[in-house]
């Protein structure tokens, strides 16, 4: 185990519903990131969070909001989804300005 | 802004074999290179990494090689296991931007008995 878990690690939605991704993690890291993992492309950044404070956010459509209450947890709220944003969604942490980064299982959703 | 680009998507080999995965990269300013090993129901999991102030590094049976001129790094494994069967990504990032990696699209590799 990484020290970096997600809830729910499977998850079915229509496109009228509104669920909650989150993400814990146990190694003391100060950054937290939301990757999308879709087959056959590369892993796309979609939020970092630093010292619990948005510092990336790569074009990503509202319809996904993030949230960092503390350092340790992190959430990714999602709301009126599409199909195409079915996919697996990492959850990943490191040392602020490190390079490691240390991801959890993934949440794999499907949108109906 | 950066790309890294991946080779093969699959790779298939006897155990025992070695394995080469190969990433090259777009921005001369990249300096760092991590790979991940991410298995089947798991998230990518660090295995090797490199700095552009070394040209190789080695632990065990792995070993990462970096040509900055090339803009090229590879990953090798050698004497091949079943239990190293998954999909690996190389990835790049910039000094002082080391938050943002930027991953290849992966090399599925089946290491058969």
């Amino acid at each position: 185990e990484t020290g970096v878990t997600q809830t729910p690690r499977h998850l079915v939605m229509g496109m009228t519903n509104k669920k909650s991704l989150k993400c814990e993690q146990h190694l003391g890291h100060n950054a937290m990131y939301w990757y999308k993992q879709s087959a056959k492309k590369p892993l796309e950044l979609m939020f970092v969070y630093s010292l619990e404070e948005r510092v990336e956010n790569n074009s990503v459509p509202s319809r996904f909001s993030p949230e960092c209450p503390n350092s340790s947890h992190l959430f990714l709220h999602l709301h009126t989804l599409q199909p195409e944003d079915s996919a697996l969604y990492l959850c990943a942490s490191s040392q602020e300005g490190g390079s490691e980064q240390y991801f959890g299982p993934g949440t794999r959703l499907t949108v109906t | 802004g950066e790309n890294v680009e991946q080779h093969p998507s699959t790779l298939s080999v006897q155990e025992g074999d070695s394995a080469v995965i190969k990433c090259t990269y777009s921005d001369s300013a990249s300096n760092y290179f991590p790979w991940y090993k991410q298995e089947l129901g798991k998230g990518p999991q660090l295995i090797i990494d490199i700095r552009s102030n070394v040209g190789e590094k080695k632990d065990q049976r792995i070993a990462v090689t970096l040509n900055k001129t090339a803009k090229h790094f590879s990953l090798h494994i050698t004497e091949t296991q079943p239990e190293d069967s998954a999909v690996y990504f190389c990835a790049a990032s910039k000094p002082y931007n080391t938050d943002k990696l930027i991953f290849g699209t992966g090399t599925r590799l089946q290491v058969f008995p």
